[in-house]
Formats: C-alpha cells, sequence, structure tokens
C-alpha cells in the first residue's frame, strides 16, 4: 500500500498570497497518477487535479500541479477566502487506493 | 451535468443492517464506475471500493472487504452500501463519487461527487 504523507499539516495565508502544498508518496506513483482535491467545510470534496498536473473541468488556473514519481505538489495562487478549506492528495495508480492525511488551509 | 444523489441521514443501533443508496444521473451511469469514500468524524478520506454498474465488476479496498458489499442496480442508475450488523465505529459520513473523466477505466480519480450520507450508530 502507497503511504501520502501531506505537509504542512496547517498553512494559515493572507488573500493574494501564494500556497503550496506537498504531497509525498512512499514509492514511486504509477503514471503519475496522483490527484488533489478540495474539502470546504460542510461540503463535499471536489476534484481540483488529476494526473499530477491537468486542472478538472471548472477549475480556475490559480490551482496548479506539479511533480512525478514521489514528491507532488498544489500550488494556489492569488488566494482568496474561499480557498479556506482541507486539501488532499490521492494516488489511484495502484491498489488500493489512498488518499493522503490532508492539509488544511486557512485564510486570514 | 452530472449527478449523484444520496439517500438521507440514518440513526442506527449496533448489529442492524443498513443499506444506503446512490442515484446517478445526466450521465451513462453503466458505463463508469462508481465507488464509495468513508470519512469518519473529524478526520481524512478512506477510499472503500467501486463497482461498474455494467457488469457488477466490484473492488474493494481490504480494510473494508468483507465488511460491507457494494451493489448497483443499472435500471434505476443507483449504486448502494449496505452493512449486515453495524458496529459503532461504522459511524462516519459516507460519499458516493464517480471514477472519471474517462469513462470505463478504474484507473481514475474521483471527477463527481454525491453530498454525503451520514450514518450515525448507537445504543
Amino acid at each position: 500500500e502507497i503511504l501520502l504523507t501531506q505537509s504542512p499539516g496547517t498553512l494559515s495565508l493572507s488573500p493574494g498570497e501564494r500556497a503550496t502544498l506537498s504531497c509525498r508518496a512512499s514509492q514511486s506513483v504509477s503514471n503519475n497518477y496522483l490527484a488533489w482535491y478540495q474539502q470546504r467545510p460542510g461540503q463535499a470534496p471536489r476534484l481540483l487535479i488529476y494526473g499530477a498536473s491537468i486542472r478538472a473541468t471548472d477549475i480556475p488556473d490559480r490551482f496548479s500541479g506539479s511533480g512525478s514519481g514521489t514528491d507532488f505538489t498544489l500550488t494556489i495562487s492569488r488566494l482568496e477566502p474561499e480557498d479556506s478549506a482541507v486539501y488532499y492528495c490521492q494516488q489511484y495508480g495502484s491498489s488500493p487506493r489512498t488518499f493522503g492525511q490532508g492539509t488544511k488551509l486557512e485564510i486570514k | 451535468e452530472v449527478q449523484l444523489v444520496q439517500s438521507g441521514v440514518e440513526v442506527k443501533k449496533p448489529g442492524e443492517s443498513l443499506k444506503i443508496s446512490c442515484k446517478g444521473s445526466g450521465y451513462s451511469f453503466s458505463n463508469y464506475w462508481i465507488g464509495w469514500v468513508r470519512q469518519m468524524p473529524g478526520k481524512g478520506l478512506e477510499w472503500m471500493g467501486i463497482i461498474y454498474p455494467g457488469d457488477s465488476d466490484t473492488r474493494y479496498s481490504p480494510s473494508f472487504e468483507g465488511h460491507v458489499t457494494i451493489s448497483a442496480d443499472k435500471s434505476i442508475t443507483t449504486a448502494y452500501l449496505q452493512w449486515s450488523s453495524l458496529e459503532a465505529s461504522d459511524s462516519a459520513m459516507y460519499y458516493c463519487a464517480r471514477l472519471g473523466p474517462r469513462y470505463g477505466s478504474t484507473w481514475e480519480p474521483f471527477d463527481s461527487w454525491g453530498q454525503g450520507t451520514l450514518v450515525t450508530v448507537s445504543s
């Protein structure tokens, strides 16, 4: 089973700043099948990025993904108040599929 | 528009059985894998398993196999998650979600999600 470790646990930034979230895998993620999800309080998760760097439908270009192998990054530029959420990475290249533990992003 | 609409809040006692549902619309239900994700109170997401409604091929995470059953009825475009004997530790929010954007593939993320079904198990 691939273990995904996200860092930091919590990130507190101001509107307009840039957020950098990390996801490290215990072994290489096959085909870079790595996704990022956003979960706002009281809501279901929403797919942001898949294939490590492909934005999902209707996701603004402030959100970008990068990385390969075992190290992946989600970058959110020009933070807005509605970006306050927990962000999860997930690998779907091997079984069982696994999620990271999440990074909580707070907008001051 | 892809929509997944889940059944409502459930409050059950330990040992009882339960079946929750997820109705899909706005896409070819039979041709996309659909799965279930658990979120325990204040915790992260856990991938439980998936089913292909076209032929009911089902895959489970080892952590959940034998404890839950995933099924689907393509005639009414609905997927199900069921327990034969609930435990207090089954108390959680359960989400159904579609694997996509490519149809027919299990190597996909969850691209559309239901609103969640809250299950509380307490004596």
